[in-house]
């Protein structure tokens, strides 16, 4: 079955724009989490959507925000982006229910440039 | 907050030889995935463990995790090239009503060298 698809790949931003990050879990997985990763924080936790709802939450602020749709998939937006928002930006669906369900699968990752 | 430390950050080591990378917590996790990444590409999980004690044996790869289900550790027997990466380990803590978002490691950066 297809894998976690995340668009785009790549994407270089000025400062104080806004961005659309898009990201399609894999068929029947009804949770999706977003992830920020660099190399000096690591991976950390943004969000989680489970059926069209926030679950859980990082400690981001505001500027960053998601969404998911009735097909589960999921875009986050980040606005009146900063230098420091560069970052590889990592989506992962999992079926979200039950200890076991945590298993997380990735996608590429959306490589955000903030110049 | 629940945080994961990885050691070591980075290892490189000659191809054949054996290594361990462990994952220490002050929190208790109800399970605990590793993960392998590359450059370039997302995770891919390796195992998932949830018993306190457990081992789980996965070819030349073996994931432990801790009898308090606060800690792992991942050995690889007879390391090779293919090996390189970055090894990250993440916990979930699953209340219910449903898991909380995985805490995830720094990670361990692994050279094999040929």
């Amino acid at each position: 079955k297809a894998g976690v698809t995340q668009t785009p790949r790549y994407l270089i931003k000025t400062r104080g724009q806004q961005v659309t990050l898009s990201c399609s879990p894999i068929s029947g997985h009804r949770s999706v989490s977003w992830y920020q990763q660099t190399p000096g924080q690591g991976l950390q936790f943004l969000f989680e959507y489970f059926s069209e709802t926030q679950r859980n939450k990082g400690n981001f602020p505001g500027r960053f925000s998601g969404r998911q749709f009735s097909n589960s998939r999921s875009e986050m937006n980040v606005s009146t982006l900063e230098l420091g928002d560069s970052a590889l930006y990592l989506c992962a669906s999992s079926l979200g229910t039950g200890l076991l369900n945590t298993e997380a699968f990735f996608g590429q990752g959306t490589r955000l440039t903030v110049v | 907050t629940q945080l994961l430390e990885q050691s070591p950050q980075f290892l490189s080591i000659q191809e054949g030889e054996n290594l361990t990378v462990y994952c220490n917590s002050s929190s208790v996790f109800s399970s605990l995935q590793w993960y392998r990444q590359e450059p370039g590409e997302g995770p891919v999980l390796l195992v998932t463990v949830v018993t306190g004690g457990e081992v789980k044996k996965l070819k030349r790869l073996t994931f432990q995790f801790g009898d308090a289900r606060k800690d792992s550790s991942l050995h690889i027997t007879a390391a090779q090239p293919g090996d390189t990466g970055l090894y990250l380990c993440a916990g979930a803590v699953y209340s219910g009503g449903g898991a909380d978002g995985l805490t995830f490691g720094k990670g361990t950066h692994l050279i094999i060298q040929p």
